[in-house]
């Protein structure tokens, strides 16, 4: 069974700091990882996706993976109140359960 | 394009009853997929096809859901003799062959059993 693991959280950081989210995966064929934002009441949007070791940036998001520790994580810099959401990883298919992001202005 | 079409938004029935659900993807998205999705969870996955051929079919999934891509275009979800814990949200993605994992998530379709 494959799976995707995720702290439900809330993880709550000030306004202007870094969110660091974290995600862990059990299939190591897994080859591509993607980080999805969820508004309350909302669908999954797509953030962002890694296929390679290493760091991968785009604007405020950077996405981490490590392929050896199974293991991939999502930075957010300048942390706003209106990246307060669920944040989905998933190795596709499978999705992990998210977790709450809640940024305190 | 309008993005991905779910219908009906919302759907209550009562127990025991058959339900059907339509997605239409974005239109040059040949993969499509069903998840299920209950609060605090993340998205489950069902089943997903590559134009008309389902590829894959959860383990999960009770015999009772089915699901068709009869053209490769729109999708049809299926759930027969529903039952109290088949209430969730419904959602339907597609994606383009070279980023399968890059979804386009339809608005879901809410359903309840009573």
């Amino acid at each position: 069974q494959k799976e995707v693991e995720q702290n439900s959280g809330p993880l709550s950081v000030p306004e202007g700091a870094i969110a660091s989210l974290n995600c862990t995966y059990s299939d190591r064929g897994s080859q591509s990882f993607f980080w999805y934002r969820q508004y309350s009441g909302k669908s999954p949007e797509l953030i962002m996706f890694i296929y390679s070791n290493g760091d991968k940036e785009d604007g405020r998001f950077t996405a981490q993976l490590n392929k050896a520790s199974q293991y991939v994580s999502l930075l957010i810099r300048d942390s706003q109140p209106s990246d307060s959401a669920t944040y989905l990883c998933a190795a596709p298919p499978i999705f992990g359960t998210g977790t709450l992001l809640a940024v305190q202005p | 394009d309008t993005g991905v079409s779910q219908d009906p938004r919302h759907k209550i029935t009562k127990r025991g009853q058959n339900v059907t659900f339509r997605c239409d993807p974005i239109s040059e998205h040949n993969r499509l997929y069903w998840y299920r999705q209950t609060l605090g969870q993340g998205p489950e996955f069902l089943t997903y096809f590559q134009n008309e051929a389902q590829l894959e079919k959860s383990r999960l999934l009770s015999d009772r859901f089915s699901a068709e891509r009869p053209k490769g275009s729109f999708s049809t979800l299926e759930i027969q003799r529903t039952e109290q814990g088949d209430s969730a949200m419904y959602l339907c993605a597609s994606s383009l062959p070279e980023t399968p994992g890059g979804y386009t998530f339809g608005s879901g379709t809410r359903l309840t059993v009573v």
